[in-house]
């Protein structure tokens, strides 16, 4: 079975644009969840999605948001990038949701100028 | 609101040794704790899942127990190696199922 899927795997955008990220899940996983992290935050949880809909929201502003499409592809955007943003973003595929394994992909690595 | 607590934040070790990894969490009404390996850069690959309702779970050199009661887990390598050095998290979901992360232990095995 193919593992989690992120592209791209590297970004650099300057302040003010607008970034796209993108996850494929592992075949069969309907649970999508998103994840920065950054040295001095660690691991912080952006938002979930199940079945296409947005089931759990973190912290973060309205900058941020995602989707999930029918065959349980996820992408997040970034939208006014702001120097802080730099971070690896992370997304997560589980079978149901947070209370089972979560798999994650090797991250997008997005740098801010 | 839970917190996810892992010390030492660093560790260094000679080839071979035993070494144990402490992760403690505050409210024990957990569903679950899965410890995970980050590799410089890279994305965070899952290493073993111990269900609330088990003591321990292993995968060959690893083994990961887990006292609700007292708040605690830990991760037990055994004979470690070089290539074991690497980040090491643990995380618990929260009551809305996101994952709740420690800080991490940074791992160094050296040869």
């Amino acid at each position: 079975k193919a593992g989690v899927t992120q592209t791209p795997r590297y970004l650099i955008k300057t302040r003010g644009q607008q970034v796209t990220l993108s996850c494929s899940p592992i075949s069969g996983h309907r649970s999508v969840s998103w994840y920065q992290q950054t040295p001095g935050q660690g691991l912080q949880f952006l938002f979930e999605y199940f079945s296409e809909t947005q089931r759990n929201k973190g912290n973060f502003p309205g900058r941020f948001s995602g989707r999930q499409f029918s065959n349980s592809r996820s992408e997040m955007n970034v939208s006014t990038l702001e120097l802080g943003d730099s971070a690896l973003y992370l997304c997560a595929s589980s079978s149901a949701g947070g209370y089972n394994e979560q798999f994650f992909g090797p991250g997008t690595r997005l740098t801010v100028l | 609101k839970q917190e996810v607590t892992q010390i030492p934040a660093a560790l260094s070790v000679p080839e071979g040794e035993n070494l144990v990894l402490n992760c403690s969490f505050t409210d024990s009404a957990i569903y679950n704790l899965q410890w995970f390996r980050q590799d410089p850069g890279k994305g965070l690959t899952s290493l073993l899942l111990i269900q609330s309702s088990q003591r321990e779970q292993t995968s060959g050199r690893l083994n990961a127990s887990l006292d609700k009661s007292s708040g605690r887990s830990t991760l037990y390598i055994a004979a470690s190696q070089p290539g074991d050095s690497a980040t090491y998290l643990c995380a618990v979901p929260s009551n809305t199922g996101k994952l709740i992360f420690g800080q991490g232990t940074t791992l160094q095995v050296k040869p």
